[in-house]
């Protein structure tokens, strides 16, 4: 069974880059073929696709981010990253890694990690 | 982009009743539809792809059908477990989009 972890700061000054790391433990990041995902949930409000990384080491990001974002793998500590860039308020979530299979169904996901961008 | 809207947005309901949550899609998507349910405080819970393929362990009470433009999730006979908000995902293209959500409360 695998599992996701998020890990990063908490507070975040705006301006600056917002840089998350995910975790997975209980296979490897580098086998398979799935979409290793960042997902972000403003408070009381829905979900944000932000983008993704395949196995291949080829992404896609959501054209409203697209010019902030960059996802990455580190298949030798089974990690992958998000970084955005130029934040604002606006960006201040939960934001969640998430494992996409079959596609881009998301089978498995952390736990999220709360980012307030705030000075 | 492909727009999801959820209808209701709020849902109140009993122990025992039968709820269906619609998503209806800006374009067609085919079946490449997923729901999930979300607790407070808790990460996303994949419940069924395809439109209408209920995810291992998942309980029969719910099931999704349509393709096209048009979906639902239905629970069947609804338990306590299953007060919680609802969405679904389109697939089929680029940005991945999700409904606004459907929020399922106790009456």
């Amino acid at each position: 069974q695998v599992q996701l972890q998020e890990s990063g700061p908490g507070l975040v000054k705006p301006s600056q880059t917002l840089s998350l790391t995910c975790t997975v433990s209980g296979g490897s990041i580098s086998s398979g073929s799935y979409y290793w995902s960042w997902i972000r949930q403003p408070a009381g409000k829905g979900l944000d696709w932000i983008g993704h990384i395949d196995t291949s080491g080829s992404t896609n990001y959501n054209p409203s981010l697209k010019s902030r974002v960059t996802i990455s793998l580190d298949t030798s500590k089974n990690q992958f990253s998000l970084k955005l860039s130029s934040v604002t308020a606006a960006d201040t979530a939960v934001y969640y890694c998430a494992r996409g299979s079959r596609g881009t169904y998301y089978d498995s996901w952390g736990q999220g990690t709360l980012v307030t961008v705030s000075s | 982009d492909i727009q999801l809207t959820q209808s209701p947005s709020f849902l109140s309901a009993s122990v025992g009743d039968r709820v269906t949550i619609t998503c209806r899609a800006s374009q067609g998507i085919s079946s490449y539809l997923a729901w999930y349910q979300q607790k407070p405080g808790k990460a996303p819970k994949l419940l069924i792809s395809a439109a209408s393929a209920l995810q291992s362990g998942v309980p029969s009470r719910f099931s999704g059908s349509g393709s096209g433009t048009e979906f639902t999730l239905t629970i069947a006979s609804l338990q306590p477990e299953d007060f919680a908000a609802y969405y679904c995902q389109q697939l089929i293209t680029y940005p991945i989009t999700f409904g606004q959500g459907t929020r399922l409360e106790i009456k």
